[in-house]
């Protein structure tokens, strides 16, 4: 099974943009790249997805390398509310998700 | 309306007890899942059930034993826990499970005495 590594935390301050990486280098040709967020003392929540081009929706855009050994998060304007563990993920196969171990993301006031 | 919703929302059992967590969706997706987290740790899946019927079972100890009744429930029963079962429960669902996003619940926080 391909796996992901993420640095284990990151801080940002608040109204600046944050970039979080992702390095995925044995992943295979069909896998999806997912990025969920989780909050305290909640379930993991959708973020973003791709295959193979960049991806923007409301809450972020999504980075892909061209080899698509790695990926990038980016966060436009951090807020406090986005203090988070984000977890890239790589979907592998028909169900199952695999989780990195995750960043947990810190914003500073 | 992208709610998973799961009951009880904490649940504290001895070794011997048996007790049911919930889940429930109604955004008719056909896959559903359960995971179990530990404290600063990643989800690992546990089940998958497509369509009614399990998919997955990534080797989980037969103390823990689900159940999907119909297409907008999933139950998961327990039984003879152990201390080291004590984590987050997290439910998810998705359309079919074809490569697609994952809706999660808030989970049921788990404390086996």
């Amino acid at each position: 099974d391909a796996k992901t590594t993420q640095p284990n935390s990151m801080e940002s301050n608040e109204e600046e943009p944050v970039h979080l990486p992702c390095n995925h280098s044995t992943i295979s040709g069909t896998d999806y790249i997912h990025w969920y967020r989780q909050l305290p003392s909640q379930g993991p929540e959708y973020v973003i997805h791709g295959l193979t081009s960049n991806v923007n929706n409301r809450m972020a855009s999504l980075a892909i390398a061209e080899d698509r050994k790695s990926s990038t998060l980016i966060l436009h304007r951090a807020t406090l509310r986005d203090a988070a563990v984000y977890y890239c993920i790589l979907l592998s196969g028909t169900y199952k998700y695999i989780f990195g171990t995750g960043t947990r993301l810190k914003v500073l006031a | 309306d992208t709610e998973v919703t799961q009951t009880p929302k904490h649940l504290v059992m001895g070794m011997t007890n048996k007790k049911s967590l919930k889940c429930e969706q109604h955004m008719g997706h056909r896959a559903m899942y359960w995971y179990k987290q530990k404290a600063k740790k990643p989800p690992e899946l546990m089940f998958v059930y497509s369509y009614e019927k399990l998919s997955i079972n990534e080797s989980v100890p037969s103390r823990f034993s689900p159940e999907c009744p119909n297409s907008s429930l999933l139950n998961l029963h327990l039984h003879a826990l152990q201390p080291e079962d004590s984590a987050l429960y997290l439910c998810a669902s998705s359309q079919s499970g074809t490569k697609e996003t994952q809706y999660f619940g808030p989970g049921t926080r788990l404390l086996v005495l």
